[in-house]
């Protein structure tokens, strides 16, 4: 199975600032990645897919990159509803794997 | 509006079965891949299995394989999951997810339902 490492479990930040997740894959995954934004008591919301495409609807501020595999998210200019977890997901190959999570407060 | 309404979470005993729906609604349900999500309390994201959008194929994590049996009736536009001989690690909340369209594309889940919660225990 492809193990999906993301980093860090938890941050803080204030209004305005720039952060960024980390996800780590175990092996290649041809930039199958995807990031899901789960707010406390809801569904998972995809945010980003095939590493850096923004799902309709998603504000700008948040952004993707990497390849083979190493990627991550940025979220500009931090928002009080960008509170929330943040997960990571590869698609490349079955079983589909999620990173364990990070926890983004505001500070 | 695209939308999955999941159904049929309830308390039930280890060892006990128990079957999930997911009704869609909104798009061509037999264009897409489906698949089902659990989260156990307070834990992350977990794939437990998918299937395409002709039933051809199906995939499953292994801790469920040979429990687990996802399905789809496209006339329906329904999603099943039956869970056979549920242990306690199953307790969960159950989402319905859409996955690709069957032209192809990466994996990922751009619908999800509200959650069905399952919880094993007796």
């Amino acid at each position: 199975d492809i193990q999906m490492t993301q980093s860090p479990h938890s941050l803080s930040a204030s209004l305005g600032e720039t952060v960024s997740i980390e996800c780590l894959a175990s092996e290649g995954i041809s930039n199958y990645l995807a990031w899901y934004q789960q707010k406390p008591g809801k569904s998972p919301q995809l945010l980003i897919y095939y590493v850096s495409s923004l799902q309709d609807g998603v504000p700008s501020r948040f952004s993707g990159s990497g390849s083979g595999t190493q990627y991550s998210l940025k979220i500009s200019n931090m928002q009080p509803e960008d509170e929330g977890l943040y997960y990571c997901q590869q698609g490349y190959k079955y079983p589909i794997t999620f990173g364990s999570g990070t926890k983004l407060e505001i500070k | 509006e695209v939308q999955l309404v999941e159904s049929g979470g309830n308390l039930v005993q280890p060892g006990g079965s128990l079957k999930l729906s997911c009704a869609a609604s909104g798009f061509t349900f037999s264009n897409f891949y489906m698949a089902w999500v659990r989260q156990a309390p307070t834990k992350g994201l977990e794939w437990v299995a998918s299937i395409t959008h002709r039933s051809t194929t199906t995939y499953y994590r292994d801790s469920v394989r040979g429990r687990f049996t996802i399905s789809r009736d496209n006339a329906e536009s329904t999603l099943y999951l039956q869970m056979d001989n549920l242990r306690s690690e199953d307790t969960a909340t159950y989402y319905c997810t859409r996955g690709p369209h069957y032209s192809g594309g990466t994996y990922v889940m751009d619908v999800w339902g509200q959650g069905a919660s399952v919880s094993v225990s007796s």
